[in-house]
């Protein structure tokens, strides 16, 4: 059963850049059916793309969040990652990262709650 | 980039039937996937690709997407289903996903 857990620090400062790391088990990052993407929901919003990436290092990102947004994998370990630079109040949110198929987000992590704040 | 418009709020009675819609401006992608968000949760597939359920989801949901509306089914409501509903598409032209904005569904 492919599982996946997001992982970093649930405190960032403003203007400091947020770091998450998503590390996926049961199954591989490499298999070349699949993307892995970042989601973020700010307390009581929607659902917000930020990216997506494939093994090979090929990304897409979210227009709107471009320019603060790296998504990273390291098929060595099994995982992938985001970095968001510059955060503010505004970046508070769940983030998920989840397993993209062609047709769909089949697997999602449980989330992690990241605070903006000093 | 597409636009997706979902209802925020709708109710159902208990064991009737209810149908949560989701517009885009511009679908790039014949297929919309739903997700159910029950509070503290991550989101759960319910439905994806033509009408396809993962296993373990109950029959009663089903989907349809024609022309720029997606809809997502819930075929004899029960109090469990109670929970915020998201549509989602991938654009096959830039391979960018975009979420609807939530439908919250009240079983009543």
């Amino acid at each position: 059963q492919l599982q996946l857990q997001e992982s970093g620090p649930g405190l960032v400062k403003p203007s400091e850049t947020l770091s998450l790391t998503c590390n996926v088990s049961g199954g591989s990052i490499s298999s070349s059916a699949y993307f892995w993407a970042w989601i973020r929901q700010p307390p009581g919003q929607g659902l917000e793309w930020l990216g997506t990436i494939y093994y090979s290092g090929i990304t897409y990102y979210n227009p709107s969040l471009r320019r603060r947004v790296t998504i990273s994998v390291d098929t060595s370990k099994n995982q992938f990652s985001l970095m968001l630079s510059s955060v503010t109040a505004a970046d508070t949110a769940v983030y998920y990262c989840a397993r993209l198929g062609e047709l769909t987000l089949d697997y999602w992590g449980q989330g992690a709650l990241v605070t903006v704040s000093s | 980039s597409s636009e997706l418009t979902q209802d925020p709020a709708v109710s159902v009675a208990l064991g009737q039937t209810v149908r949560i819609t989701c517009q885009g401006d511009s679908l790039r992608s014949p297929y919309a996937s739903w997700y159910q968000q029950k509070p503290g949760q991550a989101p759960l597939l319910v439905i994806y690709g033509k009408n396809n359920r993962p296993s373990g989801i109950p029959d009663r949901f089903s989907g349809f997407t024609s022309g720029n509306t997606a809809s997502l089914t819930i075929t004899g409501a029960q109090a469990e289903d109670e929970a915020d509903y998201y549509c989602n598409f991938r654009d096959s032209s830039n391979n960018h996903l975009v979420f609807g904005g939530g439908t919250k569904l009240t079983v009543l």
